[in-house]
């Protein structure tokens, strides 16, 4: 099993509507997990971090955490043409300062 | 704000050419890497390093090695660049005392090996 999986295919959202974007990870003690925003051509930004259960906003962003399912997943809330990227899920690797990245989702956000 | 910077955007270099890119942090911060991303393949690490003229192979270092001379560079070395090196470089930092450890990207090298 690797890692992190991210298992969805291109997602097109209409602009207004929820984007929602799932991952998995394989280590149970993993103990942060990161979302990163990479635009077409550009590095990998990070936009939320999270290492509690639960929901954590942060303007139109929201990440959920459930430990017990090992998933981690993000929410954009009325979508914009410019959240259309590819969004790599991240989680920090257990004993070491290492990060295991997913191949990331792609989102389209249409006018 | 945590700023990366790669030497380069875009580097063109022939086949067995040794290439430097290089890569600095102004955050004093301990860690750094240097990944790859490839289409489909996603992030691959290559190298890290915890400190000063320490480094560690990540997933795949054959035909690379790295240089960290000072805390706030970290160079990826080439020895004999070969065409399917041809590829996005990515550096990027975290701060070891961090009990998060996000990671910061610089810009991104494009190169291109002919």
């Amino acid at each position: 099993q690797k890692e992190v999986e991210q298992n969805s295919g291109p997602l097109s959202v209409p602009e207004g509507a929820i984007a929602s974007l799932n991952c998995t990870y394989s280590d149970r003690v993993s103990q942060s997990f990161f979302w990163y925003r990479q635009y077409s051509g550009k590095s990998p930004e990070l936009i939320m971090s999270i290492y509690s259960n639960g929901d954590k906003e942060d303007g139109r962003f929201t990440a959920q955490l459930n430990k017990a399912s090992q998933y981690v997943s993000l929410l954009i809330r009325d979508s914009q043409p410019s959240d259309s990227a590819t969004y790599l899920c991240a989680v920090r690797v257990r004993g070491n300062n290492r990060l295991a990245f997913g191949k990331g989702n792609q989102v389209v956000v249409i006018p | 704000d945590v700023k990366v910077t790669q030497s380069s955007r875009y580097l063109v270099k022939r086949t067995g050419e040794k290439v430097f890119l290089e890569c600095v942090q102004d955050m004093d911060h301990e860690n750094m890497f240097w990944y790859r991303q490839d289409p489909g393949l996603g992030l691959r690490l290559i190298y890290f390093s915890y400190d000063v003229k320490m480094k560690e192979k990540g997933d795949i270092p054959e035909g690379y090695s790295v240089s960290r001379e000072k805390k706030e560079r970290f160079s990826l070395i080439l020895e004999s660049a070969s065409t399917n090196q041809t590829s996005m470089y990515l550096c990027a930092s975290s701060d070891g005392g961090s009990t998060e450890n996000e990671q910061f990207f610089g810009p991104g090298t494009r190169l291109t090996v002919l």
